[in-house]
């Protein structure tokens, strides 16, 4: 089983609906979870981050964390093809002490069309 | 506002030459970091640092070695490059690598060994 799930699309929603990403992790110790984008060529760019159950907005964005079902999700609202990129789950596992790596899901290709 | 920097964009190695990437980081970050992006796939760790002389491996290690004198420069070497070091490697730092310190990553080195 992979650490960090996501289907890899690509998704594809029309222009102003609402995109829905979803990521699932194996590790239960898991404590904090990151949304990046990354556009084509280009390096990731951090969106959110969600640490506690339940939802974080930020703008057309909504985090979603569920830990009892290991389950984290990004919404996209009003989406807009500039919005058309991979998106990746991260997931920083291990004890809260030390350091903790960082996994990466392998992203999911949103492609928002006009 | 630099952030993190990657030198060189792009690099084209024989079999069997040798090179150094370079990562420098103007944030005062302790931790820093060596992704390689293969297509298709998620980030998978090379090495990460906790701060100045401190090294330590990551998920796929082997074919590299890297260095930290100072808290800026983390740079990467590739001894021997075979093919299957043709990659997208990301450099990223972070404040500290536990609880919902983000990753910040620099824009890349894209390298073929042919």
């Amino acid at each position: 089983q992979k650490e960090v799930e996501q289907n890899s699309g690509p998704l594809s929603v029309p222009e102003g609906a609402i995109a829905s990403l979803n990521c699932t992790y194996s590790d239960r110790g898991s404590q904090s979870f990151f949304w990046y984008r990354q556009y084509s060529g280009k390096s990731p760019e951090l969106i959110m981050f969600i640490y506690s159950n339940g939802d974080k907005e930020d703008g057309r964005f909504t985090a979603q964390l569920n830990k009892a079902s290991q389950y984290v999700s990004l919404l996209i609202r009003d989406s807009q093809p500039s919005d058309s990129a991979t998106y990746l789950c991260a997931v920083r596992t291990g004890l809260n002490t030390g350091f903790q790596k960082l996994v990466f899901g392998t992203g999911t290709r949103l492609l928002v069309s006009p | 506002n630099a952030g993190v920097t990657q030198t060189p964009k792009f690099r084209i190695l024989k079999i069997g030459q040798s090179m150094t990437l370079q990562c420098t980081q103007d944030m005062n970050h302790n931790y820093m970091y060596w992704y390689r992006q293969d297509p298709g796939m998620g980030l998978k760790l090379i090495y990460y640092s906790v701060g100045a002389g401190i090294t330590d491996k990551g998920e796929v290690p082997n074919g590299y070695n890297v260095s930290r004198s100072t808290t800026e420069d983390f740079p990467l070497r590739l001894e021997l490059a075979a093919p299957s070091q043709t990659s997208v490697y990301f450099c990223a730092s972070s404040r500290e690598g536990r609880g919902n310190q983000p990753q910040h990553f620099g824009d890349g080195t894209r390298l073929s060994i042919l």
